[in-house]
């Protein structure tokens, strides 16, 4: 149980299109979703808090009009990184937090690496 | 958020027990302590969670003292399979959402 999925497992594109990446809960409903990057040997960086039906929160630094956020379901959240960059290439990582089981348990998903050219 | 201290760095040989510790001297009283298990190019894994004195399950125990400004992960008979990075985190219920600040981390390397 808890499984978290992305898709899609990596993406390349080119510099100046947009790229959108899903994060599903397959097995449990998540109020709460948080998307993250991490560059090479780098630890995870959260960029944003998700919450169902309403707007994402963003952490200090992060564009939230380059990184665009959705969550229109309890089972579904969506980044869209806007007229990417070669400096955009990185790997995204979400997670869920699973509103039926230990309250502070998240579950990540295999995240998705994004290379700009 | 409590901000947490680990070795960068940690090297064992299979079948032998490894011990990681994590320092985070402001924890609040409402803070749990979770660790995470990251290979390369995946997303991290839960590997235990706790608030005090001694949690255990199938894969790790986790050792919190007392005063709770510290605790030890412990890894039984590592493998190779094992080598990844393990990630402290301390954090606590707030409302909906319950942020999640990763350190470092520490990069353990089980060899022959």
């Amino acid at each position: 149980g808890a499984v978290v999925s992305q898709h899609p497992s990596w993406v390349i594109c080119k510099s100046g299109t947009s790229v959108k990446i899903e994060c599903r809960s397959l097995d449990f409903q998540a109020t709460t979703m948080f998307w993250y990057r991490q560059f090479p040997k780098q630890s995870l960086m959260l960029m944003a808090t998700s919450n169902e039906g309403s707007k994402a929160t963003y952490e200090q630094g992060v564009e939230k009009d380059k990184f665009l956020i959705n969550h229109a379901s309890l089972t579904l959240s969506t980044l869209t990184v806007t007229s990417a960059h070669p400096e955009d290439s990185s790997f995204y990582i979400c997670s869920a937090r699973d509103l039926g089981r230990r309250y502070y348990e998240q579950y990540f998903g295999p995240g998705t690496r994004l290379t700009v050219t | 958020l409590a901000k947490t201290t680990q070795p960068i760095s940690m090297d064992s040989y299979e079948g032998q027990e490894v011990n990681i510790t994590c320092s985070h001297n402001n924890i609040a009283t409402n803070d749990y302590i979770t660790w995470y298990q990251q290979f390369p190019s995946q997303g991290p894994r839960f590997i235990i969670q706790g608030y005090k004195t001694k949690v255990t399950n199938e894969v790790a125990s986790l050792f919190i003292p007392a005063d709770r400004k510290s605790s030890t992960l412990s890894l039984p008979r590592v493998s190779l399979s094992d080598t990844a990075v393990y990630y402290c985190l301390v954090g606590g219920y707030t409302g909906t959402a319950s942020k999640l600040t990763f350190g470092t981390g520490t990069r353990l390397q089980v060899t022959l």
